[in-house]
């Protein structure tokens, strides 16, 4: 079956270190995402990408860095500069970005914790 | 700024029927949808309105008025698996989308 699969499912982190959030997809999908998830809020976008070896910022970057060398590979690390990083992490994908009927297909989430 | 509103929670009662609303102000509209996300778990596609009126699908039903930024998403015959968190977001004139918090559903026997 084509999906999305993240690792690890749960994390725990000291602070001042990088930790590295793991994304696959099998559904050949052009366009990939990182959200991150809180309590009491919508969706942040993190980065994106539509195609291979290129990637934007979305509204929240600052302290993540993201690759994109595979179509169906796009790792998340969550690097020491981000302040508040504990949060539950949902990598996406979909066909591509700027059509109407763009639906995105999740993950199952990576719920990181720093001590 | 851009905004979508939807209630935080709501509670029905199983077998009946609850409508949970969306209210936006963004820039531009490329289109709406309701996602349905259980606890600690990805979000599931339920909908994609583009054009104003009433889209069925089975037991789910979703509502768009374009000229009021308003939708809503339309849960019948509720069983337990229904409870859920409801998300509502518009995709905008840049194609990208905006989220709502969500609308926790608690469903009770």
């Amino acid at each position: 079956d084509g999906g999305i699969t993240q690792s690890p499912k749960y994390l725990f982190r000291k602070e001042g270190q990088n930790v590295t959030l793991s994304c696959e997809q099998n559904l050949n999908h052009d366009a990939m995402y990182w959200y991150r998830q809180d309590p009491g809020q919508g969706l942040r976008l993190i980065y994106y990408s539509q195609i291979v070896n290129d990637f934007q910022k979305g509204d929240i970057a600052e302290g993540y860095s993201v690759s994109r060398e595979k179509k169906e590979s796009f790792p998340l690390t969550v690097t020491s500069a981000q302040k508040n990083p504990t949060a539950f992490y949902l990598c996406a994908s979909s066909i591509d970005i700027g059509t109407g009927a763009n639906v995105l297909t999740f993950g199952a989430g990576s719920r990181l914790t720093v001590l | 700024g851009q905004n979508i509103d939807q209630p935080t929670e709501m509670t029905a009662t199983e077998g009946a029927i609850v409508q949970i609303n969306c209210t936006y102000q963004t820039s531009g509209f490329n289109g709406l949808f309701w996602y349905q996300q259980h606890a600690g778990e990805a979000p599931t596609f339920l909908s994609y309105n583009v054009l104003d009126g009433l889209e069925e699908k089975g037991r789910f039903s979703s509502f768009l008025s374009r000229s009021k930024g308003y939708s809503y998403l339309l849960l019948k015959e509720l069983q337990m698996k229904d409870s859920a968190s409801y998300l509502c977001a518009v995709l905008d004139s840049n194609y990208q989308l905006i989220w709502g918090a969500g609308t926790k559903l608690i469903i009770k026997p």
